[in-house]
C-alpha cells in the first residue's frame, strides 16, 4: 500500500529555534517529493525534490531528498511565529497520483 | 484501511463537455475540501464543506464549477462547459474538523490519490 508518514505530529517551539520534520514514503514508481505549508484553506508549495542529496533553499527553510531512505526532512531555521502551519509532504508517482502525509502542526510561540 | 478515495483516477474529455469528479471521504469527517493542482503550481482551494453549515465556495474559479456534498458524505464536483485550462489534477481531503495550525485546533487531514483531468 503506497503511504506517506511524517513525523511529528505537531511541534510547539519558541522563536528562534530550529526545527527538522520528517516525511517517510512508500509509493510505487515513485516521482517526486513536494512540501506545502498550510495556514488557511490551501496550502501553498514550498518545494518539490526530485534527485535526491541536492538541497533546496528558499531563505530559511531548506528540504533534501533521500531517495536511499525513502524519506526527506524539512529543515526551518530562526523559527518566525509566521511559520506557524501545517506542513504537508507529498509523494507522487509516474501516473501522477498525489499521496499526502497527514502532516506536522508547528506552533511557534513568541 | 479505508482512506479518502476517488474517481475517476483518470478522465479525458473535450472541450465544452460537462464532467463529474467523485470524492468518498473517511467515515465520521466532517470537513471536505475540493483542491486542483495545476502543472508547476501549487494547491489552489475550490470548495470546502463543514458539517451541514452553508459551503465555503469562495475558491471556485468560475460558475461553470460547482459541487455538493450529499447526506455529509459522499460529494461531486462538476465542471460544466469544461475548458482546456480546467486540466489539472483535483485533490479532496477530508478532515474531522476545520484545518488549523495549533495543538488545540489541528485535525489530521486525509487527501485523496486525486483525479487527473485532461480536456482535449
Amino acid at each position: 500500500e503506497d503511504k506517506v508518514v511524517q513525523s511529528p505530529l505537531s511541534l510547539v517551539v519558541h522563536e528562534g529555534d530550529t526545527v527538522t520534520l520528517n516525511c517517510s514514503y512508500e509509493v510505487t514508481n515513485f516521482r517526486s517529493l513536494l512540501w506545502y505549508k498550510q495556514e488557511k484553506k490551501a496550502p501553498t508549495f514550498l518545494f518539490m525534490l526530485t534527485s535526491s542529496g541536492i538541497e533546496k533553499k528558499s531563505g530559511r527553510l531548506s528540504s533534501i531528498l533521500d531517495k536511499k531512505e525513502l524519506s526527506s526532512i524539512l529543515n526551518i531555521t530562526a523559527t518566525q511565529t509566521g511559520d506557524s502551519a501545517i506542513y504537508l509532504c507529498a509523494a507522487t508517482n509516474t501516473g501522477n497520483q498525489f499521496y499526502f502525509g497527514t502532516g506536522t502542526s508547528l506552533t511557534v510561540i513568541p | 484501511g479505508a482512506g479518502v478515495s476517488q474517481s475517476p483516477s483518470n478522465k479525458v474529455t473535450e472541450k465544452g463537455k460537462d464532467v463529474e469528479l467523485r470524492c468518498d471521504p473517511i467515515s465520521g469527517h466532517t470537513a471536505l475540501y475540493w483542491y486542483r493542482q495545476s502543472l508547476g503550481q501549487g494547491l489552489e482551494f475550490l470548495i470546502y464543506f463543514q458539517g451541514n453549515s452553508a459551503p465555503d465556495k469562495s475558491g471556485l474559479p468560475s460558475d461553470r464549477f460547482s459541487a455538493e456534498r450529499t447526506g455529509g458524505s459522499v460529494s461531486t464536483l462538476t465542471i460544466q462547459r469544461t475548458q482546456q485550462e480546467d486540466s489539472a489534477v483535483y485533490l479532496c481531503a477530508s478532515s474531522l474538523a476545520t484545518i488549523g495550525p495549533g495543538r488545540s485546533s489541528y485535525n489530521e487531514q486525509f487527501f485523496g490519490p486525486g483525479t487527473r483531468l485532461t480536456v482535449l
